[in-house]
């Protein structure tokens, strides 16, 4: 397998428009999280899905950001209308089951500079 | 509430020398913890995983971390390290039945030769 693949992998985009990160998680995996990385905040967990259904998105920062997932082997996140404070890099992440027993596999990132 | 403390936002190592790089995680029941490497530009990779047994647990690399329950750490370790180990590393903490990972917040490693 390829591993977790995101795109794109930069983003450099205008405030107010709209962003769609898009992700493809390992195939088998039940699991996706999407997680934004800055320097002030860290790794922060977004929203996360078991089996297509969100599953907790208490970490999604305000109604313009949504993901979605429509299958198992496809993600999105989109930011509308996009904010420069939202420049930072994206991950999706995929896990293959429950119980915290497994790992979590990181895709390479997206960094989104809104300017 | 889950966390995580790294409290070392950068240590410089000598290349060949020792590494012991830091985590303290407040849970209230048995965490399940992690450390993950990342490189520049690049995606975060497991280095190593404890859930439960031996608290001295192996990872890729040469790494090794220790769980320590009366201090609620969970250092990493490695004796010898190479300047390909030059990277950030994060703690993250974990709890069964719940797939959140609360990562903490890096500590970045340089090494010198």
């Amino acid at each position: 397998d390829a591993g977790v693949i995101q795109s794109p992998r930069h983003e450099v985009t205008e405030m107010g428009q709209e962003v769609t990160l898009r992700c493809k998680p390992i195939s088998g995996h039940d699991y996706l999280f999407w997680y934004r990385q800055t320097m002030m905040r860290g790794l922060e967990l977004l929203i996360y899905f078991n089996n297509n259904v969100p599953i907790d998105d208490s970490g999604m920062p305000e109604d313009r950001f949504s993901a979605k997932m429509p299958n198992a082997s496809f993600s999105t996140l989109k930011i509308q209308p996009s904010e420069p404070r939202d420049s930072a890099v994206y991950f999706c992440a995929s896990s293959p089951g429950t119980g915290g027993y497994t790992e979590a596999f990181f895709g390479q990132g997206t960094r989104l500079t809104v300017v | 509430a889950q966390s995580v403390t790294q409290p070392d936002i950068h240590i410089t190592v000598s290349e060949g020398a020792s590494l012991e790089l830091r985590c303290n995680y407040s849970y209230g029941a048995t965490p399940y913890l992690f450390w993950y490497v990342q490189s520049p530009g690049q995606g975060l990779q497991l280095l190593l995983k404890y859930f439960s047994g031996d608290t001295l647990v192996q990872g890729i690399k040469g790494f090794e971390a220790e769980f320590k329950r009366s201090q609620s750490s969970f250092n990493l370790r490695k004796p010898s390290v190479h300047w390909s180990d030059a990277a950030e590393y994060f703690c993250a903490v974990g709890n069964f039945g719940n797939e959140k990972l609360t990562f903490g917040t890096g500590t970045r490693l340089t090494i010198i030769p």
